[in-house]
């Protein structure tokens, strides 16, 4: 049973058109992540939020934007999608920050831009 | 930011060989976690390793945790078609920003009938 669900799987938009994606988890754990993949490349962390409190890598841009309004649910928000912004966009969730937390991953939900 | 070299970047093997891959870092590791992809969907936890030195198994795969902490490799026993994806190793410090994952640049393989 999948524990961590992205919705939806796969996502289309118009260049410069805000575009959300979601992510809920069924395992209440405290860490929530968004990571983007690019083809043939390794996951990128974006930011996470440990409870309501919210950590953007030094290197995401400010297109992107994150909301956790409980538990349960994380959402990614670009506000002006470039082509550039096309990818797989992964959602993880960890039960905390110590080393013996793992990430457990979503499908994924692959963005495309036109 | 820190960086995972993982080898190798491919693989082609023939079903029923034996595979081994690894990463090796120039920092120090606590957590080591070995992930598989399929294509279009998310990573899945396969081993994680807590301890240098720590050996684990699950099913045909063997994980090792280097006793330097730099280091892990993963290994696939009598390869089978379904093995075939992205593998990519992950490594995890325990204090400050650096608790978030690095992950390695990955190795795809593929096994041959």
């Amino acid at each position: 049973d999948a524990m961590v669900i992205q919705n939806p799987r796969y996502q289309v938009t118009q260049f410069g058109k805000p575009v959300t994606l979601s992510c809920s988890q069924t395992l209440n754990h405290n860490v929530m992540y968004w990571y983007q993949q690019k083809s043939s490349q390794a996951p990128k962390l974006l930011f996470h939020y440990y409870d309501k409190d919210f950590n953007n890598e030094a290197d995401t841009p400010d297109n992107f934007q994150s909301r956790r309004p409980n538990t349960s649910f994380c959402f990614l928000d670009i506000r002006s999608p470039g082509l550039g912004d096309a990818a797989m966009y992964l959602c993880a969730t960890s039960r905390g920050l110590e080393g013996n937390q793992p990430q457990h991953f979503g499908d994924g939900t692959r963005l495309s831009i036109l | 930011g820190q960086q995972l070299n993982q080898s190798p970047q491919s693989m082609f093997i023939q079903e029923g060989e034996d595979v081994s891959m690894n990463c090796t870092s120039s920092s120090i590791f606590n957590t080591w976690l070995w992930y598989k992809q399929d294509p279009g969907e998310g990573p899945v936890l396969l081993i994680a390793l807590y301890k240098a030195g720590e050996l684990t198994s699950n099913g045909r795969l063997t994980a090792q945790f280097g006793i330097t902490r730099k280091d892990s490799f993963l290994n696939i026993s009598a390869s089978i078609p379904s093995d075939v994806g992205i593998y990519f190793c992950a490594g995890r410090r325990s204090s400050g920003s650096a608790r978030q994952l690095t992950f390695g640049s990955g190795t795809q393989l593929t096994v041959l009938p």
